[in-house]
């Protein structure tokens, strides 16, 4: 069965560091794998997605996540930090059918 | 343009009662699915909606939980006799084309209470 696993339930950053949220999958095949960001009053919104190909995608926001088999892993992050940045983020994967599982998330927050 | 709407955006049941959650999508867009999100949880996949067509109903918690899109757009989740595990916040997305290599664009979804 599949499942995503996000290890942080939250994480602090001050603003202009660099970020990275942890997100590792279990799938039998690589899945499709998503990130997205939810903040507060509004909807989810999709950061970046990848299917096949190069490794590293890049997103909005100036986010990438790097896609890692050997390693089960799909991490996002985030060269320099904003406080606007801080939100919820998840991660997620699907195998190829209309049902794509989400990780439980995590919270980022943002000092000054 | 009009994202996805949906309302209302908050409902308080009492156990026991029905309630009717709607979803408004992106006009034009072909699928449409609906999650539940738990407090401190990701959203768990509910039904998917090929335009009028219920493609996938596994997440369906139980047989309380029905949904319809009649007509291709406009799409209801309705709970009958609501329990105190229903209470979450229920999402819909919709996006262009079918299935999920189209990028979803969620509503900001229906805090539902059951006291």
């Amino acid at each position: 069965a599949q499942s995503v696993t996000q290890p942080d339930i939250h994480i602090t950053v001050s603003e202009g560091a660099s970020l990275e949220l942890r997100c590792n999958y279990s799938y039998g095949a690589t899945p499709y794998l998503f990130w997205y960001v939810q903040s507060p009053g509004q909807g989810l919104q999709l950061l970046l997605k990848y299917f096949s190909g190069d490794t590293l995608v890049q997103g909005i926001k100036g986010f990438e996540a790097e896609f890692k088999r050997s390693q089960s892993s799909f991490n996002l992050r985030k060269p320099s930090v904003h406080w606007s940045d801080a939100a919820e983020y998840f991660c997620a994967v699907n195998g190829g059918g209309f049902k794509t599982i989400f990780g439980a998330g995590t919270r980022l927050f943002v000092k000054a | 343009g009009a994202g996805v709407s949906q309302s209302p955006r908050y409902k308080v049941a009492k156990r026991g009662q029905d309630v009717a959650l709607r979803c408004d999508p992106i006009s034009g867009h072909v699928s449409l699915f609906w999650y539940q999100q738990a407090l401190g949880q990701g959203p768990e996949f509910l039904t998917y909606f090929q335009n009028e067509a219920q493609l996938d109903k596994s997440g369906l918690p139980s047989d309380r939980f029905f949904a319809e899109r009649p007509e291709g757009s406009v799409s209801t989740l309705k709970i009958q006799r609501t329990q105190q595990e229903d209470s979450a916040v229920y999402l819909c997305a919709s996006s262009s084309g079918q299935g999920v290599l189209y990028e979803q664009y969620f509503g900001p979804g229906t805090r539902l209470t059951v006291t």
